[in-house]
């Protein structure tokens, strides 16, 4: 059974600082998948991961497949990055099996 | 056109009543998605649509019952629902089939309260 576990739960920061997410998940996987969830509700698709690194803006997410384990960095933190950023795995077909989401409040 | 839409966004509706929600995308995804959320819990997924017919059903109860009458439109029925059915209830869209993964594109939720 594939497991997504994310770190920290919570993370608060000041305006400015570098922010890091981990995952980790327990078995081979097709896609790592992050995803940001605002107050209102809506999910957006941040990156799509099979291999290396990729970076949109002040975001930057890598994957390391042989220790199975993604990072999500922001750079140059903003009070609008406020949001659960959550980590899913995809393995076969199109079924996500979803980490339990990291709360970020950035502080002006 | 890259957006999912979803109506209603909000929705009350009383143990006896019967209502729907709509999903609608003009990507040409040919997969669709429903997925439940509860408070700060990640989704949870019900049903999955594949070139517009049912391919996932992870033992949904039968007061849910989606139809996807054509490509482009995903609707979930409600009946007798429950308290507990109150939720977040998230529409998705995607290509299906791609070797490397699959990005799914979400639509905006209707809130849905059961009283």
């Amino acid at each position: 059974k594939n497991e997504v576990e994310q770190s920290p739960q919570n993370l608060t920061a000041q305006e400015g600082e570098f922010i890091t997410i981990n995952c980790s998940y327990s078995v081979g996987i097709s896609a790592l998948h992050w995803l940001q969830q605002h107050p209102g509700g809506g999910i957006v698709s941040l990156f799509m991961l099979s291999s290396g690194k990729k970076k949109h803006g002040r975001l930057i997410a890598t994957i390391n497949i042989q220790e199975k384990h993604s990072s999500l960095h922001i750079t140059a933190s903003h009070p609008r990055d406020s949001a659960v950023y959550i980590c899913a795995s995809q393995t076969s077909g199109s079924r996500l099996t979803f980490g339990e989401g990291t709360q970020l409040t950035v502080n002006p | 056109d890259t957006e999912v839409t979803q109506t209603p966004k909000h929705l009350v509706m009383g143990m006896t009543n019967k209502k729907s929600l709509k999903c609608e995308q003009h990507m040409g995804h040919r997969a669709m998605y429903w997925y439940k959320q509860k408070a700060k819990k990640p989704p949870e997924l019900m049903f999955v649509y594949s070139y517009e017919k049912l391919s996932i059903n992870e033992s949904v109860p039968s007061r849910f019952s989606p139809e996807c009458p054509n490509s482009s439109l995903l609707n979930l029925h409600l009946h007798a629902l429950q308290p507990e059915d109150s939720a977040l209830y998230l529409c998705a869209s995607s290509i299906p089939g791609l070797a490397v993964g699959e990005t799914q594109y979400f639509g905006p939720g209707t809130r849905l309260l059961v009283l």
